[in-house]
């Protein structure tokens, strides 16, 4: 059960587009489409941002979009605005029945 | 409007126990598989547990395994947790959250401290 592998950390402008990455192995993301992002703020609870690869749930800005290839899956945040700022982990069903998440990357909008 | 409270956080020592409650509210909480995701402070997630709509099977974490027991009780719309022989490496926020192979709402949290 490894976590899956994000970049510490990532910033941008404000306006410009940003991509967090998401690498895990064939038993997880490479496996199965069960792949979300979520959003979370300080001291809050994390927000579903992108499910299953590329849905987007009722509410969240079409800025935010989610794709994948092989074993690797990707957020990417379009015209970042200051509410961007969070930190967003990735997450897989597993081939365990298990759910794994990345270790987290923190946004900075610059 | 879907709504998950958690309850029965607290401080307690190396090796004691402690039942965290999730009340689930806003949707038909039997159809659904839910889960248990903790935070230590400063930390990233983790699953920890989840459990299937009808509580027949079970899922762990390898970290909690026989040590953690995830029920439901579908009559009272609650999840629980029992954590037994707790280590310091269990202080975390613990989040009750609806569903396995997509997370997609949380409760807001409760806290368990693991300390002498």
């Amino acid at each position: 059960q490894s976590a899956l592998t994000q970049p510490a950390s990532v910033s941008g402008s404000l306006g410009q587009s940003i991509t967090i990455s998401c690498t895990g192995t064939s038993r997880d993301v490479g496996g199965y489409n069960y792949v979300s992002w979520y959003q979370q703020h300080p001291g809050k609870a994390p927000k579903l941002m992108i499910h299953e690869v590329s849905e987007r749930p009722s509410g969240v800005s079409n800025r935010f979009s989610g794709s994948k290839s092989g074993n690797t899956a990707s957020l990417t945040v379009s015209g970042l605005q200051a509410e961007d700022e969070a930190d967003y982990y990735c997450s897989s069903y597993t081939s365990s029945s298990t759910l794994v998440f990345g270790g987290g990357t923190k946004l900075t909008v610059l | 409007e879907v709504q998950l409270l958690e309850s029965g956080g607290g401080l307690v020592q190396p090796g004691g126990s402690l039942r965290l409650s999730c009340a689930a509210s806003g949707f038909t909480f039997s159809i659904y598989a839910m889960s248990w995701v903790r935070q230590a402070p400063g930390k990233g997630l983790e699953w920890v547990s989840a459990i299937s709509d009808s509580g027949g099977s079970a899922y762990y974490a390898d970290s909690v395994e026989g040590r953690f027991t995830i029920s439901r009780d579908n009559s009272k719309n609650t999840l629980y947790l029992q954590m037994n022989s707790l280590r310091a490496e269990d202080a975390a926020e613990y989040y009750c959250a609806r569903g396995l192979a997509t997370v997609d709402y949380w409760g807001q949290g409760t806290l368990v401290t693991v300390s002498s």
